[in-house]
This record gives structure tokens, sequence and C-alpha cells, in this order.
């Protein structure tokens, strides 16, 4: 199992291009996460998915959109990138939402918005 | 809403226990955790610990919760050099999404 993937690693993007954040999990899972993580910041929440077919606004959701493409894949859209959108990206998932302890986070796409 | 907090480093000798402490302000938090966080990876969970109880153990891991103080801490027996990294608090808050600190950077000196 790969647990859950992220695509890309990096990116770099300019002021108002836009670009999805890719990812997939292989666990079967439910419930789904975007974070994003800035330096000497904890995790914020974007938006998650608590089950194929829902979405819901996280603490941070301005500036993004998300799918819920079938049960393995969740993306991440900006529409229109801006320099406080760089930050390095988180996916997780959970086996479902009211399960926190079997949440597997992704490696993290890193972010640079010029 | 929920706050998490804690200090932002540790330096600890090779060898030493290492105590990470964690703060939260919502006192119905069910379900408290600590990540850990290694240079360019994901969190990977360490442990957690339900609210009804006061201290959970898993090998060289000791969480200790005071639901009193609302204070967290976790105790790392015999800190090796593969223990630095970030260490993460995390609260469940009322709608089942987790609440982070912004990390306890720990740096263990050989």
């Amino acid at each position: 199992n790969a647990g859950v993937t992220q695509t890309p690693k990096f990116q770099v993007l300019k002021t108002g291009q836009s670009m999805t954040l890719q990812c997939a999990q292989d666990m079967n899972h439910n419930s789904m996460y975007w974070y994003r993580q800035d330096p000497g910041m904890g995790l914020r929440l974007i938006y998650y998915s608590a089950s194929e077919g829902t979405t819901d606004k996280g603490e941070v959701p301005n500036g993004y959109n998300v799918s819920r493409l079938n049960k393995r894949e969740f993306s991440l859209r900006l529409e229109s990138a801006a320099p406080s959108q760089t930050s390095v990206y988180f996916c997780a998932s959970t086996r479902d939402r009211v399960y926190l302890e079997t949440q597997y986070f992704g490696p993290g796409t890193r972010l640079l918005v010029l | 809403g929920e706050d998490v907090e804690q200090s932002l480093f540790l330096s600890v000798r090779e060898g030493d226990s290492s105590v990470i402490n964690c703060t939260y302000t919502d006192s119905s938090s069910t379900y408290l955790y600590w990540y850990k966080q290694e240079p360019g990876a994901g969190l990977q969970l360490l442990t957690y610990i339900f609210s009804n109880m006061d201290m959970k153990q898993d090998q060289r891991l000791t969480v200790l919760l005071n639901k009193k103080d609302k204070h967290l801490s976790l105790r790392i027996a015999d800190t090796q050099t593969g223990d630095s990294a970030i260490y993460f608090c995390a609260a469940m808050d009322s709608s089942y999404k987790l609440i982070f600190g912004s990390g306890t950077r720990l740096l263990v000196r050989p």
C-alpha cells in the first residue's frame, strides 16, 4: 500500500496562475482532508470531505476549491494564486471522520507563489 | 474555539528524557494527539489519549493528561538522535476536526 500520495512535490507559480494539487489514498478511507502548514504555525484545515460526495470548509478555505472525485481522490484547486498561498500543503485521510487516530498524512506539496 | 499552544524548542542530550508540553483551551476535547514530523515529510501519529485517561504509555513514550489544567505532555525516555524532529500536539474539537499547536522542535545532541 502506498498510503496517501500527493502530486506534485514542488511547484512554483506566478501570482494569478491556477493549479490543482492531487491527492489519492489506497486505504479505502471515507474521509479526506487538505491542510496547509506555514512556518511557525501548526497545520490549518482548508477543506475536508467526510465521505464521498460531500465537502465542507475548514478554518482557512478562502482562495481554494476542492473536488472529491471518487472515494480515493481529493483535489485542491487554486484558481488565482496569491503570494499568501505560499505554503506546504498536506493531504490526509481517515477511516471515518470520527476516527482521527486513523489519520494518515501524505508527504506534502511545497508551493511557492511569486 | 479550541486553541492549542506549545513551546517552540527543546534541546536534550542523547540518552536523557525529553518532555514536550502542550496546553489546550476547550475542556470538551475528547481526544488529544501527538504527531512527529521529520524534515521534508508529512506528520506521523505517535500516540493519542482519550480524555478520561490520565496517562498512557507506549514503549518509550508516556503521555500525561491533566484535565483540570488542560495540560498535556509527551515524555520520550532514552532520547535518541533519531527522535530529532518537530512534535505537534493536536486536539479533536467538537466537530471531529483536529486543532494543531505550532509544534515543538526537538534537537537531540550526541
